[in-house]
């Protein structure tokens, strides 16, 4: 069964350090999301992406974070300047569409920020 | 702001009963909501949806309703068993039609042989 794939399942960095975690969506989808989940805190929305470029941020999102996707598998997460608290579960998820439907979880990755 | 709130309180009932989650959202009106199971360190999987529309859905042992006047969503599962032990989580889209999901906090199961 197709599944989205995420390297490395955990990292961590030195605050200040630049960080890029890496994702796989599944192959025919075609809308890409990160989300992030703090300790013992709920999933949240970070960024949407479609047809090459940013369809919805969050207010999370800021010009600490970008996204890319190099090339036609992967999907990256880039934090330029790592911060205490940017320390967190990020997972990536992608979808065939972007209305209505259900979205597939990679396994996330672990970013603790010391 | 939209807003969708589960009972942060775990939920421990006894292998063979039925584990009720309640989802309940304020400030507007969802089209759609999603139910996923998330253990613990992994990321959310999806069980269901349910549209406005629809009273009931339903998946195995799996059973989910959607009331729009009480904007509430009951989450079912029958025969509960240990392994049915995870944190559920309640989704609805974010406005702009983008995908983007909001979740609930989660309520954690605890199912007891």
């Amino acid at each position: 069964e197709p599944e989205v794939t995420q390297t490395p399942s955990h990292q961590v960095t030195q605050m200040g350090q630049e960080v890029i975690l890496r994702c796989v969506p599944i192959s025919n989808h075609l809308y890409f999301y990160w989300y992030r989940q703090i300790l013992g805190q709920k999933v949240e929305f970070l960024v949407s992406f479609y047809n090459n470029e940013i369809s919805e941020k969050s207010e999370i999102f800021d010009d600490q974070f970008s996204v890319e996707r190099p090339d036609g598998s992967n999907f990256t997460l880039k934090i330029r300047s790592t911060k205490l608290e940017d320390s967190a579960m990020y997972f990536c998820a992608s979808s065939p569409g972007g209305g209505v439907g259900e979205a597939f979880f990679g396994q996330g990755t672990r970013l603790t920020v010391v | 702001s939209q807003k969708i709130e589960q009972n942060s309180e775990a939920l421990n009932i006894q292998e063979g009963k039925t584990a009720t989650l309640t989802c309940n959202y304020t400030n507007y009106s969802p089209a759609y909501l999603q139910w996923y199971r998330q253990d613990p360190g992994r990321g959310p999987v999806f069980l269901l949806l349910i549209r406005e529309n629809e009273k009931e859905k339903r998946k195995e042992r799996l059973k989910v309703t959607f009331d729009t006047t009480l904007k509430q969503s009951l989450f079912h599962i029958t025969a509960s068993q240990p392994a049915d032990s995870a944190t559920y989580l309640c989704a609805t889209e974010g406005s702009g039609n983008t995908g983007k999901l909001i979740f609930g906090q989660g309520t954690t199961l605890q199912v007891k042989p």
